[in-house]
């Protein structure tokens, strides 16, 4: 079995300060882990994954994450917020089997960034 | 480049009407996905396919069917439209199995009354 726990629902910072957004997981196999951003009235986009190389992943729009296995953590992070950042985030599990019906998604982090 | 087009993006079904959601998704990809979204519950998946001719259920399949007659197409059908499926639907795709990065699209906001 496996899920994923978003720890806050919703975070709020101020522009140019830093972007933390929690994320824990529980899987009986090695996972594959995922960040995907969601803006108002749009499909999800992929902002990073970690399969199994390094466990710092860096992806887009100055997003990174970072694999604990010993903490079961894969928090996002974002050194300086901007306007643009303000959206929902999902965290992903994934059996890393293959199998389509295990991808399991976090409840979602709101963002919300203020001048 | 269109990626995954979902048609329509909004509707207003009565109890107990049917209708068809489309997907379709021009990468040539193996597997497509039927996610629902309700707030505060993340995304559940509904049916999957991993290629044409292929369908599977996910983990909340009730009340809806599938077909993947081609690689680029996947409609859902709903029948007997219950208000338990007023929700936000996405389809999305991906060239290979659950640790590929997913293509979503735009999603439809279907609301039953």
């Amino acid at each position: 079995a496996q899920s994923v726990t978003q720890l806050d629902s919703h975070v709020s910072v101020s522009e140019g300060t830093p972007v933390l957004l929690r994320c824990n997981y529980s899987s009986s196999y090695s996972p594959s882990l995922f960040w995907y951003v969601q803006h108002p009235n749009k499909g999800l986009q992929l902002l990073l994954k970690y399969t199994s190389a390094a466990t710092l992943v860096k992806g887009i729009n100055g997003f990174e994450a970072e694999f604990k296995k010993s903490e079961t953590s894969f928090h996002l992070t974002k050194p300086s917020a901007h306007m643009s950042d303000a959206a929902e985030y999902f965290c992903v599990v994934s059996n890393p089997t293959g199998t389509a019906s295990k991808l399991t998604f976090g409840t979602g982090t709101r963002l919300q960034v203020t001048l | 480049n269109a990626g995954v087009t979902q048609t329509p993006k909004f509707r207003i079904l009565k109890i107990g009407q049917s209708m068809t959601l489309q997907c379709a998704q021009d990468m040539n990809h193996n597997y497509m996905y039927w996610y629902r979204q309700d707030p505060g519950m993340g995304l559940k998946l509904i049916y999957y396919s991993v290629g044409a001719g292929i369908t599977d259920k996910g983990e909340v399949p009730n009340g809806y069917n599938v077909s993947r007659s081609t690689t680029e197409d996947f409609p859902l059908r709903l029948e007997l439209a219950a208000p338990s499926q007023t929700s936000v639907y996405f389809c999305a795709s991906s060239r290979a199995g659950a640790d590929t990065e997913a293509f979503f699209g735009q999603g439809t906001r279907l609301t039953v009354v």
